[in-house]
C-alpha cells in the first residue's frame, strides 16, 4: 500500500518565524488531507488538496502530486501553532479510500 | 458548517468490558470510517463502511470489533472484551464520497484500566 513519510519530525521555531513541512508519498494519490492535532487531541482538518495550491490565512499548502509530495508552509508562526501536524492520502492503485496517515510533524513555537 | 459528532469524549473501562463508541456523521454523507491514534504514535485505519456493510477493514480490527449503523444517523464501534492495548483515541469520519475529503471528529478517549 501506499507510504507517506513527513518530514521533520520535530521542529522548534521562534514565534514569527516561517517553516515548511513536507509530505511524501509512495504512489498516486487520490485524496490528501494535512490536520493539525490540538493538546486535546482532536484533529483539525487544514487543507484539502489532491494537487495545487491552497491559502487559508497564515497557512498554505501545495501538492505536486506527479512528484508525489505535498508541502505545509507556516507563516509568521505563533505559540498558538505547537502541536503535531499530520498528512494524510489514499490512492488510487489499490482501490481501496483509506487514509493512510504520516507520522506526523511535532512543531514547538517558543514565545 | 455541519460536523461529526462523537460520544462520549472519554471513556475508561475494565479489562474485558464491552464499550460502545458513538458517532453522528454529517448526515448526507455515505461513507463512514474509524480510526485510532495509541498514545504518540500515529492514527491507523480500522474500518470503513459503506451501503450497510463493511467496505474494508485493517488487520487490527479483528472479531472484537464490529460496526454498526443502527438508525440511519448514528454510526458505532463496539469493542466486544476490551484489552489494555485498546486504549486508544478512537476517531469517527465519514465523507460524501470516494473523492472527497473526509471530515473528522473530535474523538473518544478509550482509557482501559
Amino acid at each position: 500500500g501506499i507510504q507517506v513519510e513527513q518530514s521533520p519530525p520535530d521542529l522548534i521555531l521562534q514565534e514569527g518565524a516561517n517553516s515548511t513541512l513536507r509530505c511524501n508519498f509512495s504512489d498516486s494519490v487520490n485524496n490528501l488531507q494535512w490536520f493539525h492535532q490540538n493538546p486535546w487531541g482532536q484533529l483539525i482538518n487544514l487543507f484539502y488538496i489532491p494537487s495545487g495550491t491552497k491559502q487559508n490565512g497564515r497557512l498554505s499548502a501545495t501538492t505536486v502530486a506527479t512528484e508525489r509530495y505535498s508541502l505545509l508552509y507556516i507563516s509568521s508562526s505563533q505559540t498558538t501553532d505547537s502541536g503535531v501536524y499530520f498528512c494524510a492520502a489514499d490512492t488510487l492503485t489499490s482501490g481501496t479510500y483509506k487514509y493512510i496517515f504520516g507520522t506526523g510533524t511535532r512543531l514547538k513555537v517558543l514565545a | 458548517e455541519p460536523e461529526v459528532t462523537q460520544t462520549p469524549s472519554h471513556q475508561v473501562t475494565q479489562m474485558g468490558q464491552e464499550v460502545i463508541l458513538r458517532c453522528v456523521p454529517i448526515s448526507n454523507h455515505l461513507y463512514f470510517y474509524w480510526y485510532r491514534q495509541i498514545l504518540g504514535q500515529k492514527v491507523e485505519f480500522l474500518v470503513s463502511f459503506y451501503n450497510n456493510e463493511i467496505s474494508e477493514k485493517s488487520e487490527i480490527f479483528d472479531d472484537q470489533f464490529s460496526v454498526e449503523r443502527p438508525d440511519g444517523s448514528n454510526f458505532t464501534l463496539k469493542i466486544r472484551s476490551t484489552k489494555l492495548e485498546d486504549s486508544a483515541m478512537y476517531f469517527c469520519a465519514s465523507s460524501a464520497s470516494l473523492n472527497n475529503e473526509q471530515f473528522f471528529g473530535p474523538g473518544t478517549r478509550l482509557t482501559v484500566l
